[in-house]
C-alpha cells in the first residue's frame, strides 16, 4: 500500500524566513497531493493541494512543488509569520472510484517572533 | 459552510467496553473517513466509506468496525476497547470530484481507555 514519509518532524524558523517541508510517497498511482494545517487544539484544514498533472502551484506565501519521477513533493512557506506555527500534514491520494488518502506523520513548525 | 460534528470531545471508557463514536456531516457528502491521530504517527486511516452501507478498510482496521446506515452519519465502533486504543479520533467527509478531494474534519474525540 501507499506510504508517505514527511521530513522534518520539527522545524523552527525565525519570523520572515522561509520554511520547507518535504514528503515522499511510494505508490506511483497517487494522483492528488493535499496539505493540511492543524493549529493547536483545532481540526486539520486544507491549505493547498496539487494534482499529478501539475508541477507547481502557488497561493500567496504558500507554494507546493511535485516531482512525479522522484515521487517527491514539498511545501514552501515564504515570509513566515507567528500565525504559521502549527502542525502541517502532507498526504497522497489515489482515486479508485473514491479517494483513499494516506497522511504523513506531520511537521511541527515553530515561527519565532 | 461544511459542518462535521462528532458526538463527544472527550470520552473515558474501561477496558473491554463497547464504544461508539459518531460523526455527522451536513453537506450531503458521499465520502466519510475515520482516522486516529497519535503523536509522531500523523493521521492513520481506520475505515472509510464512499456510500451508504458501504465500507472499506483503511490501514489500521483491527479492533474497529464501522456503520453507515445513513448518508450523513458514520459511526466507529470499538467492540472491546483496549488501552492501546487510547487516542484522538478524527472523522472527515468529502464530496467526490474527479481530480481533488478536500476533506473536512470534525473537532475530534479524545478517547481514554483505562
Amino acid at each position: 500500500g501507499e506510504n508517505v514519509e514527511q521530513h522534518p518532524s520539527t522545524l523552527s524558523v525565525q519570523e520572515g524566513d522561509s520554511a520547507v517541508i518535504k514528503c515522499t510517497y511510494s505508490d506511483s498511482a497517487s494522483n492528488y497531493f493535499p496539505w493540511y494545517k492543524q493549529e493547536l487544539g483545532k481540526r486539520p484544514q486544507l491549505i493547498i493541494d496539487i494534482r499529478s498533472n501539475v508541477g507547481e502551484k502557488k497561493d500567496q506565501r504558500i507554494a507546493v512543488t511535485l516531482n512525479k519521477t522522484a515521487k517527491h513533493f514539498s511545501l514552501h512557506i515564504t515570509e513566515t509569520q507567528p500565525e504559521d506555527s502549527a502542525v502541517y500534514f502532507c498526504a497522497a491520494s489515489i482515486n479508485t472510484g473514491g479517494f483513499k488518502t494516506i497522511f504523513g506523520a506531520g511537521t511541527r513548525l515553530f515561527v519565532k517572533a | 459552510d461544511v459542518k462535521v460534528t462528532q458526538s463527544s470531545r472527550y470520552l473515558v471508557k474501561r477496558t473491554g467496553e463497547k464504544v461508539f463514536l459518531e460523526c455527522v456531516q451536513d453537506m450531503d457528502h458521499e465520502n466519510m473517513f475515520w482516522y486516529r491521530q497519535d503523536p509522531g504517527l500523523g493521521l492513520r486511516l481506520i475505515y472509510f466509506s464512499y456510500d451508504v452501507k458501504m465500507k472499506e478498510k483503511g490501514d489500521i482496521p483491527e479492533g474497529y468496525s464501522v456503520s453507515r446506515e445513513k448518508k450523513e452519519r458514520f459511526s466507529l465502533i470499538l467492540e472491546s476497547a483496549s488501552t492501546n486504543q487510547t487516542s484522538m479520533y478524527l472523522c472527515a467527509s468529502s464530496f467526490p470530484a474527479s481530480s481533488t478531494d478536500t476533506q473536512y474534519f470534525g473537532p475530534g474525540t479524545r478517547l481514554t481507555v483505562l
